[in-house]
């Protein structure tokens, strides 16, 4: 099986604009999860959908959404960008029950000048 | 919050076996400890898990202990490829995400 793939890899953004990142899961797999990491914060959950709705919600502010397609594939956004927003991205995708395993994707690094 | 507490650094020789410890002394009955390791910058990669027996599979080994508040993430020949930061975590099982803590950032040295 293919694995989890994340688009685009690279990405350049200025403060105050906003961004669309891209999921796309493990065939087969429901779930797919948003993570951040900076150096500061370390992985820091962001939310999670299944078939097409948050399932949960880490502790971020409303600036950053998601939303999930009949595919399974996600997209977050990220509005009105800061400079702290800056960090690796990474989706993770699993079946959805409390004991399927996480498989995350290479992540997407957003820098915010 | 991360349920985990895990050295910082190792280092360990080239063929040696790794033994990673972790701390979960509040993990409930019926919580999993997954490990990942993530090699710089690259997106974690899963390892191992498990819930009260002791696991094995190609790439490691994970000892827990009988009271399950700790456990040891064995790779038994170290090679340089290995070095990176391991994650030990608790999965809480009334949501499907993980917590993340700082990990160990193992060293394999020639």
């Amino acid at each position: 099986k293919a694995g989890v793939t994340q688009t685009p890899r690279y990405l350049i953004k200025t403060r105050g604009q906003q961004v669309t990142l891209s999921c796309s899961p493990i065939s087969g797999h429901r779930s797919v999860s948003w993570y951040q990491q900076t150096p500061g914060q370390g992985l820091q959950f962001l939310f999670e959908y299944f078939s097409e709705t948050q399932r949960n919600k880490g502790n971020f502010p409303g600036r950053f959404s998601g939303r999930q397609f009949s595919n399974s594939r996600s997209e977050m956004n990220v509005s009105t960008l800061e400079l702290g927003d800056s960090a690796l991205y990474l989706c993770a995708s699993s079946g959805g029950t409390a004991t399927d395993t996480q498989y995350f994707g290479p992540g997407t690094r957003l820098t915010v000048l | 919050d991360a349920k985990t507490t895990q050295p910082p650094s190792m280092d360990c020789a080239e063929g040696r076996a790794a033994n990673l410890p972790c701390n979960h002394s509040t993990i409930s009955g019926n919580e999993y400890v997954y490990w990942y390791r993530q090699i710089h910058s690259q997106g974690p990669q899963y390892i191992i898990h498990g819930l009260k027996n002791n696991e094995t599979n190609e790439m490691a080994s994970l000892i827990i202990t009988e009271d399950r508040k700790s456990s040891t993430l064995i790779l038994p020949h170290a090679t340089l490829r290995d070095t990176a930061v391991y994650y030990c975590i608790v999965r809480y099982l009334t949501g499907n995400q993980f917590y993340f803590g700082t990990g160990t950032s193992l060293t394999v040295i020639p």
